[in-house]
């Protein structure tokens, strides 16, 4: 346990669906992240939010919508995906991306597959 | 753009080898990670270099950063089929603290 949490573990969705990702961190952190993983690719980074405002998005999709009510809370929003969207879509998070020593957790990720 | 190469990206070894994973990024960075990810799972924060010339080890695995020459090495000895897992660097480059670059993962087979 990492102490971050994220859900659903496994998501399978139509191209016409609308669903959502949630992760929740018990850290205390201030800031947090979704990366995509694709099979044979690097983690890619999609978005950051620090003290609840988005500091980053990696040129991403508009059909991938981010949003984080609180400190604790990031959401991924998902809609008319295509079927390349499919990926382990991991949450992160971390104390301040401004601290030198400052260490990400990552949580278990969440498998989609886009039919 | 910063870039995050690491090699080999595939390794396949005898319990009781050693070796190196290489890791290369092309920008300044002020801190370098190593992950490890089983299958199925998260990934694990194995350590945190920040410093030219810094050396931290755990247990059979050491790792190494050169700042000037932008590479980091982490070093198995006397591999165990434990060890078995995809290893990933990542960087963060000075001028952005908020942005963690992932290598594309070095897959370690150990074979009893």
């Amino acid at each position: 346990e990492t102490g971050v949490t994220q859900t659903p573990r496994h998501l399978v969705m139509g191209m016409t669906n609308k669903k959502s990702l949630k992760c929740e961190q018990h850290l205390g952190h201030n800031a947090m992240y979704w990366y995509k993983q694709s099979a044979k690719k690097p983690l890619e980074l999609m978005f950051v939010y620090n003290f609840k405002e988005q500091t980053e998005n990696n040129s991403v999709p508009s059909r991938f919508s981010p949003e984080c009510p609180n400190s604790s809370h990031l959401f991924l929003h998902l809609h008319t995906l295509q079927p390349e969207d499919s990926a382990l879509y991991l949450c992160a998070s971390s104390q301040d991306p401004g601290r030198l020593n400052t260490e990400a957790f990552f949580g278990q990720g969440t498998r989609l597959t886009v039919v | 753009e910063l870039k995050v190469e690491q090699n080999p990206l595939f390794l396949s070894m005898q319990e009781g080898k050693n070796y190196t994973i290489y890791c290369n990024y092309s920008t300044t960075s002020d801190r370098l990670y190593w992950y490890r990810q089983d299958p199925g799972k998260s990934l694990e924060s194995l350590f945190v270099l920040l410093s030219n010339g810094a050396v931290k080890q755990e247990g059979r695995l050491m790792a190494s950063l050169d700042t000037k020459a932008r590479l980091s090495t982490l070093h198995i000895t006397a591999a165990v089929h434990d060890l078995s897992a995809t290893y990933f660097c990542a960087v963060v480059p000075s001028s952005n603290t908020g942005k963690l670059i992932f290598g594309q993962g070095t897959t370690l087979q150990v074979k009893p």
